[in-house]
């Protein structure tokens, strides 16, 4: 298992302000992922985070709204960028090994209210 | 298209007594199969996976799950509820894949478990 550490736990900030969520993992892992969740859903995928390039992003979301940095493998950053109060969710960070059959692991998350 | 389905947003069970969560999902060929507890204001926590072999799975705490095949369904069990086990329950599916590549998890809409004493 991995033991991943997610900062900040939570966070108020201002419309049109951003955010920098940092995801640190105890171990080198492969695969990163930021997830959303927003009030009473499921988890959608952001984007994987690649290793030295950029991020692989999911239909939705854009970089220059998410971007995503991974300087090497234990740790990713995600900033929301010029927020406003429909990004009012949970941000969770999610690491896996390359196998498909390995489960994910989660950091406790992040939860992000825009005012 | 991948896709999973929780179709009960809350089940109310009492202390005590046998639970059930369900889960059927949709894949193109085998899939992986998991679950997992989200308490508040925390991540999701792993519970268990269906790779192979048994279709009866055993999870963390006292948590099992049954993969049907035919009826392509994944439902989390347990035989006897805790007020403790009150929390939000993620079911999880990811395609086998025939060849190289990642395929990502594909969660449900989650579940909540409410136990009450």
């Amino acid at each position: 298992s991995a033991v991943i550490s997610q900062k900040p736990s939570r966070d108020i900030c201002q419309r049109g302000t951003s955010l920098t969520i940092q995801c640190q993992v105890d171990s080198q892992v492969t695969m990163m992922f930021w997830y959303r969740q927003q009030p009473g859903q499921s988890l959608t995928l952001i984007a994987t985070a690649n290793q030295g390039s950029e991020a692989t992003y999911e239909s939705g979301f854009v970089i220059d709204k998410f971007p995503i940095s991974r300087p090497n493998l234990t740790f990713s950053t995600l900033t929301v960028s010029n927020m406003s109060p429909e990004d009012s969710s949970i941000y969770l960070c999610s690491v896996e090994a390359l196998s498909r059959n390995t489960e994910a692991f989660f950091g406790q998350g992040t939860r992000l209210t825009v005012v | 298209a991948q896709s999973v389905a929780q179709p009960e947003d809350q089940v109310n069970v009492a202390e005590g007594n046998p639970l059930t969560v369900k889960c059927t999902y949709s894949v193109s060929g085998n899939p992986y199969l998991f679950w997992y507890v989200q308490y508040p204001n925390r991540g999701l926590q792993f519970l268990l996976k269906y790779i192979t072999g048994d279709n009866l799975v055993k999870g963390s705490y006292g948590f099992e799950a049954e993969f049907n095949k035919s009826q392509t369904s994944f439902h989390l069990k347990k035989p006897s509820a805790l007020v403790s086990d009150s929390a939000l329950y993620f079911c999880a599916v990811r395609d086998r894949g025939l060849s190289g590549g990642y395929n990502k998890l594909i969660f449900g809409a989650g579940t909540r478990l409410a136990v009450h004493p």
